[in-house]
Parts: structure tokens; sequence; C-alpha cells
């Protein structure tokens, strides 16, 4: 079993609707999760970073950790086809002395 | 944003030739990072260093090489490329947290 779960989709949505991405982890020793988003052929770029439990919210993106449940949620509101790319989850034991173990990533399109 | 870059961005090669990617990076991070991916797959880490004169292998077995002399430059080195190295390697970077910055990435071709 990887440390980290995330189902590869592809998920696919109408658009303006309400996404949600997730990610299960069997290490209970990550405190530090990260979302990213990459574009097919490009780098995955940073959205969200959070510590330990809890929500964060930026814009139309809701970062989610429930460490009792070793269970972390992206929610994307108002799905654009803009939002269409693979997102990557990531967790880390440390805030700078480890290297994040990645999840395989979740395809996303949202057609209009 | 980021300022993390590859070059090339984009690479076709013969079998067994020898061939450097690029990547500096602008932030003043410690830590640098290789990974492979191919197409719709996972990352998978090949090299990082902690620093410069810091240098480690990663997960994935690789006949590359890497170096670090100056904090901001960590180019990785194939020096006989062959079909199986085709692949997108992505540069990436930190500081003092775990969050890590991506490049574009340089999609290698090795025919």
């Amino acid at each position: 079993q990887k440390e980290v779960e995330q189902d590869p989709g592809p998920l696919s949505v109408p658009e303006g609707a309400i996404v949600s991405l997730n990610c299960t982890y069997s290490n209970s020793a990550f405190q530090y999760f990260m979302w990213y988003r990459q574009y097919s052929r490009k780098g995955p770029e940073l959205l969200m970073y959070t510590y330990s439990s809890g929500n964060k919210e930026d814009g139309r993106f809701t970062a989610q950790v429930d460490k009792s449940s070793k269970y972390i949620s992206l929610f994307i509101r108002d799905s654009q086809p803009s939002d269409s790319a693979t997102y990557l989850c990531a967790m880390s034991a440390s805030g700078g002395s480890y290297i994040p173990t990645f999840g395989r990533g979740t395809s996303l399109i949202v057609h209009p | 944003e980021a300022d993390i870059y590859q070059t090339p961005r984009y690479l076709v090669i013969g079998t067994g030739k020898k061939i450097t990617l690029e990547c500096s990076q602008t932030m003043g991070h410690d830590k640098m990072y290789w990974y492979q991916q191919d197409p719709g797959m996972e990352l998978h880490l090949i090299h990082y260093s902690y620093g410069v004169n810091s240098t480690e292998k990663g997960d994935l077995s690789s006949e590359s090489t890497v170096s670090r002399i100056r904090t901001e430059h960590f180019p990785l080195t194939l020096e006989s490329a062959r079909p199986s190295h085709t692949s997108q390697y992505l540069c990436a970077s930190s500081g003092l947290t775990d969050t890590q910055y991506f490049g574009p990435g340089t999609r290698l071709t090795v025919l």
C-alpha cells in the first residue's frame, strides 16, 4: 500500500459544478499538506498549503484536512473549463526537513 | 511567483549522446530536486540536494548524475542517452518549508 493514495480519475464535471478531489494517507506523522495543479506538459503549480487539521480557503478553492481520518480534500467552487488539469496532493512530516510524498494525481475535466 | 528555470524545454537526440539538462532558481532555496514523469503518470524522485556539494539519489533508479556547485544551479547529466530515458524531467526547489516550486520541465525524446 502506498503512503498516499489518490484516485487518478478522470473526473468529468459540467461547468459550474462543485468539484471534490481527495487523498488518503497512512503516515500519521504527516503535518503539512499541499495541493498542486498541473496542466498538460507543464510543471506542477502550488495551489494550497495547509498545516495540520482544518480548512483553508483561497478564492474558489478550499483545502480541508481531517487528520483523524487521514483524509484531505480540495474543493473547487464554480468550476471552469480552465480548471481542467491534473491535481496532485503532497504531504510531509515536518516543515523543512523532509521531501514531500506526492499522490499520483487526479485528472479533472470541466466541460462547457 | 516562483522563479525556477529549465532549459532546454524540448530536446530530441540520438542514442548514445551525452546531454545536460539545466535547472536554475533565483529564490535562494537550499533544497533542489529532479523528478521524472511520464505522461499521465506519477512523479518519481531521481535526485535531490540539500545544499552546495550535497547530492543524493532518489527513489527511482536512474543512470543520470547531478552536481551542486552553486546554490542556484542543479544540472542533470545523462552520459549516454537511451530510448528508455524518453520522459519529462521536472526540477523543483524548496526553502524553509517542504513546499516545492517546480520549473516548466524538459521534455526529452531519445531516438
